[in-house]
């Protein structure tokens, strides 16, 4: 069974532009997680989404903002880029989300702001 | 609020000496907690999970972890290191009821010599 996959691996962006990433889960899953990991601030909870819905929210800025498909895959979107925003983004997806689930990550795209 | 506190940034071993990483989490309720584990350019894999059943917990490749409320504790072991091993750690809550909302903590970088 293929795992989770993210495209791009990596990305460059200038300041103030937008991006988006793409997270496909694995078959079946319908919870997709996105997570934001810096060195400064570690691995942090961007958003949940289950059944295309918005579920579980973080505490970012409104810029951050994702959607889900109905075949479960999910896409990040930053708007306005800045500086900051460099980082690892990896996305999770698990069955439903709950707690007996077991959440699995994709390799991340590593972004960079200029 | 839950959150996990990852006592060491950075742990050494010998390969084939025993294996500590510690981890307390403060929590209102009854945790769950997880460790990840993350190696150079590759996704987080979970190592074990513990979801209020058996206090000691099993996880992949030799390592186990037990939960202990009295010292709010969860520490992960194994009884001996591998050069494979080493990696980045990461102590883990979830959110209540859910598996889908994750709070780190801020690794262990685990180092195996020979």
């Amino acid at each position: 069974k293929a795992g989770v996959t993210q495209t791009p691996r990596y990305l460059i962006k200038t300041r103030g532009q937008q991006v988006t990433l793409s997270c496909s889960p694995i078959s079946g899953h319908r919870s997709v997680s996105w997570y934001q990991q810096t060195p400064g601030q570690g691995l942090q909870f961007l958003f949940e989404y289950f059944s295309e819905t918005q579920r579980n929210k973080g505490n970012f800025p409104g810029r951050f903002s994702g959607r889900q498909f109905s075949n479960s895959r999910s896409e990040m979107n930053v708007s306005t880029l800045e500086l900051g925003d460099s980082a690892l983004y990896l996305c999770a997806s698990s069955l439903t989300g709950v707690i007996t689930d077991t959440q699995y990550f994709g390799p991340g795209t590593r972004l960079t702001v200029l | 609020a839950q959150s996990v506190t990852q006592l060491d940034s950075h742990v050494s071993v010998s390969e084939g000496t025993p294996v500590l990483l510690r981890c307390n989490y403060s929590s209102s309720y009854s945790p769950s907690l997880f460790w990840y584990v993350q190696h150079p350019n590759k996704g987080l894999q979970l190592l074990l999970k513990y979801t209020s059943a058996a206090t000691l917990v099993k996880g992949i490749n030799g390592f186990e972890a037990e939960f202990k409320k009295s010292e709010t504790s969860f520490h992960l072991t194994k009884p001996s290191a591998h050069m494979s091993d080493a990696a980045e750690y990461f102590c883990v809550v979830s959110d209540r009821g859910t598996a889908s909302k994750l709070t780190f903590g801020t690794g262990t970088r685990l180092q195996v010599t020979l």
